[in-house]
């Protein structure tokens, strides 16, 4: 069935740059996102890539998609600490009728 | 930028009562959903609704669950005896088409069954 999966936790330094991965299983997903949760509140669109796209770049974020393998990942540049939060990646498979397959969230710290 | 909201932020209630969910989605959306976070765990797809119907519903949806159009602006999500395991994290979201591009979500709105 469809899963997407993440790792839970990411470390680092104000300044460095954090790559969060996360793998899907349906190769026919037709777009594939990022959300920001902060704590205590929603989930933000960060961005999203079109399946048939292999990088994306977004003034600090960096998407990068490899559908062999199933794998996508949002590079962070410059990373700060109000970039602390958690980060979903999210699949929307084809032929249904609006339901987004998320992955359970990786947490980024981000430490001073 | 345009935002979908959500009341109440958090409502706490007893076991067996009625609750009811309300969103605003995004004025020119077509498309509605609700989705929810059990504390700890992944965002779960609850419901879609296009067109005053229900597009598609999850097997977490069932017969205690149900959503309504009731005017040109609100989507609510009613629970109809909610049950210890209800409470989660409800969000409600919204896009212009069902092909993807753009799902906006809200801020959420925690319910804690007591």
């Amino acid at each position: 069935g469809e899963d997407v999966e993440q790792s839970l936790f990411l470390s680092v330094r104000e300044g460095d740059s954090s790559v969060i991965n996360c793998t899907y299983t349906d190769s026919s997903s037709t777009y594939l996102y990022w959300y920001k949760q902060e704590p205590g509140a929603g989930l933000q669109l960060l961005t999203y890539i079109f399946s048939n796209m292999d990088m994306k770049q977004d003034q600090r974020l960096t998407v990068l998609l490899n559908k062999k393998d199933k794998h996508l990942s949002l590079r962070i540049a410059d990373t700060q600490t109000g970039d602390s939060a958690i980060y979903f990646c999210a699949e929307w498979p084809p032929g249904n009728t609006g339901k987004l397959i998320f992955g359970q969230g990786t947490t980024l710290q981000v430490k001073p | 930028e345009p935002e979908v909201t959500q009341t109440p932020s958090h409502q706490v209630t007893q076991m067996g009562q009625e609750v009811i969910l309300r969103c605003v989605p995004i004025s020119n959306h077509l498309y509605f959903y609700w989705y929810r976070q059990i504390l700890g765990q992944k965002v779960e797809f609850l419901v879609s609704f296009y067109n005053n119907e229900i597009s598609e519903k999850s097997e977490i949806f069932d017969d205690q669950f149900s959503v309504e159009r009731p005017d040109g602006s609100n989507f609510t999500l009613k629970i109809r005896s909610t049950k210890l395991e209800d409470s989660a994290m409800y969000f409600c979201a919204s896009s212009e088409s069902r092909g993807g591009i753009k799902v906006f979500f809200g801020e959420g709105s925690r319910l804690t069954v007591l």
